[in-house]
């Protein structure tokens, strides 16, 4: 079992509408959870990055941890087609420390 | 912003060459990772390095090792190619509580 897992999609939408994405992971030791979001043939860029339970917003961007059942989700409000990426959840033990990735959520929002 | 170079964009060697990767980064930042990203597969962490001449295994360590003599370099050394390394090839740094940067990556092809 994989320590972090992603639906890989893809998750299709239309412009304006709410992406809803989660991950779950199974290490109990994680305290920090990020997502980020690639574009093709570029490397990830960090959205956000959380420390512990609790919701974290930005922007368009939230971000929501609950480590009792060991969740995490990213919502992007008014989606739009620069918005199509695929988007990937990472934890890990300490700040800084080595990261531990889900597969990743490919997203397409449709104009 | 951190910025983090990665040499090439995209390499062809052929099987059983020795191959270098190079990363550098101009924030003198401590923590260094390479990952490689395959589809379904997702990022996987071969070797990151917490300082100068420091390095520890990741999760797939066969088949590379690295080098780091400078704070700002990181190189991941293919000792023999093959074509199971044909990959995409990511390198990161990161400093507490600023999550990871990437570079672009190298799309390695072992033919």
């Amino acid at each position: 079992q994989k320590e972090v897992e992603q639906d890989p999609g893809p998750l299709s939408v239309p412009e304006g509408a709410i992406v809803s994405l989660n991950c779950t992971y199974s290490n109990s030791a994680f305290q920090y959870f990020m997502w980020y979001r690639q574009y093709s043939r570029k490397g990830p860029e960090l959205l956000m990055y959380t420390y512990s339970s609790g919701n974290k917003e930005d922007g368009r961007f939230t971000a929501q941890v609950d480590k009792s059942s060991k969740y995490i989700s990213l919502f992007i409000r008014d989606s739009q087609p620069s918005d199509s990426a695929t988007y990937l959840c990472a934890g890990a033990k300490a700040a800084g420390n080595k990261l531990t990735f889900g597969g990743g959520t490919r997203v397409l929002v449709k104009p | 912003d951190v910025k983090v170079t990665q040499s090439s964009r995209y390499l062809v060697k052929r099987t059983g060459e020795k191959v270098f990767l190079e990363c550098v980064q101009d924030m003198d930042h401590e923590n260094m990772f390479w990952y490689r990203q395959d589809p379904g597969l997702g990022l996987r962490l071969i070797y990151f390095s917490y300082d100068v001449k420091m390095k520890e295994k990741g999760d797939i360590p066969e088949g590379y090792s690295v080098s780091r003599e400078k704070k700002e370099r990181f190189s991941l050394i293919l000792e023999s190619a093959s074509t199971n390394q044909t990959s995409m090839y990511l390198c990161a740094t990161s400093r507490p509580i600023y999550g990871y940067t990437f570079g672009s990556g190298t799309r390695l092809t072992v033919v």
